[in-house]
């Protein structure tokens, strides 16, 4: 069984360009989740999806970044305009669903390098 | 809000010594705990998890953790270290109260090396 895997692994941009993140998850998990871990700091939830619903997105900085799942199935989240602070390690999660009760299997990461 | 800490930023251990990671939590209720455990290049792994019941708990590659509620820890350990598992660690705590989702909140990280 294939894992959660990101696309790109490592992203290098200049302030103000678009990036747009990918993440297939784990087939037939419900749930995925965002997350972000800047240098040096503790990783950082960012929003939870089931399906396609956005269930939680209390943890999305400010409205440059858009996530989004269409069909339920990979995600894409998307910073535009990019800023300096943006910079860091973007980590998708999914799971199966809440009987499973959070085992949660991550990806690889992208790592995003804001110039 | 709930909370991680991991007091130790690096540690660095003798191979074949013996291992304790920190991780202390604030949470309004029973916790679900979690150990994760990010090798260079790779992506995070689940070493192993509480929910409930026995309060040591057994995980991947000879880990296990013990749940301490008046301690309000998590201390993740291992008897004998070897030189594979150096890796940076985390633990988290699962948000279940809110029925919101099942977020994680993760402390900032240990990195462990392990000498030769």
């Amino acid at each position: 069984e294939a894992g959660v895997t990101q696309f790109p692994s490592h992203s290098v941009i200049e302030k103000g360009q678009t990036v747009t993140l990918r993440c297939d998850p784990i087939s037939g998990h419900d749930n995925l989740y965002w997350y972000r871990r800047v240098m040096g700091k503790e990783i950082k939830f960012l929003l939870h999806f089931v399906k396609e619903s956005k269930q939680d997105e209390s943890g999305m900085p400010n409205n440059r970044f858009l996530a989004e799942r269409t069909g339920g199935t990979y995600s894409t989240l998307k910073v535009q305009p990019a800023e300096l602070e943006d910079s860091g390690v973007y980590f998708c999660a999914s799971s199966q669903d809440r009987v499973r009760r959070n085992e949660q299997f991550f990806g690889p990461g992208t790592r995003l390098t804001v110039l | 809000a709930q909370s991680v800490t991991q007091p130790d930023i690096h540690i660095t251990v003798s191979e074949g010594a013996s291992l304790e990671l920190r991780c202390n939590y604030s949470y309004g209720a029973t916790p679900y705990l979690f150990w994760y455990v990010q090798s260079p290049g790779q992506g995070l792994q689940l070493l192993l998890k509480y929910f409930s019941g026995d309060t040591l708990v057994q995980g991947i590659k000879g880990f296990e953790a013990e749940f301490k509620r008046s301690q309000s820890s998590f201390n993740l350990r291992k008897p004998s270290v070897h030189w594979s598992d150096a890796a940076e660690y985390f633990c988290a705590v699962g948000d279940i109260l809110t029925g919101g989702g099942n977020k994680l909140t993760f402390g900032t990280g240990t990195q462990l090396k392990v000498e030769l």
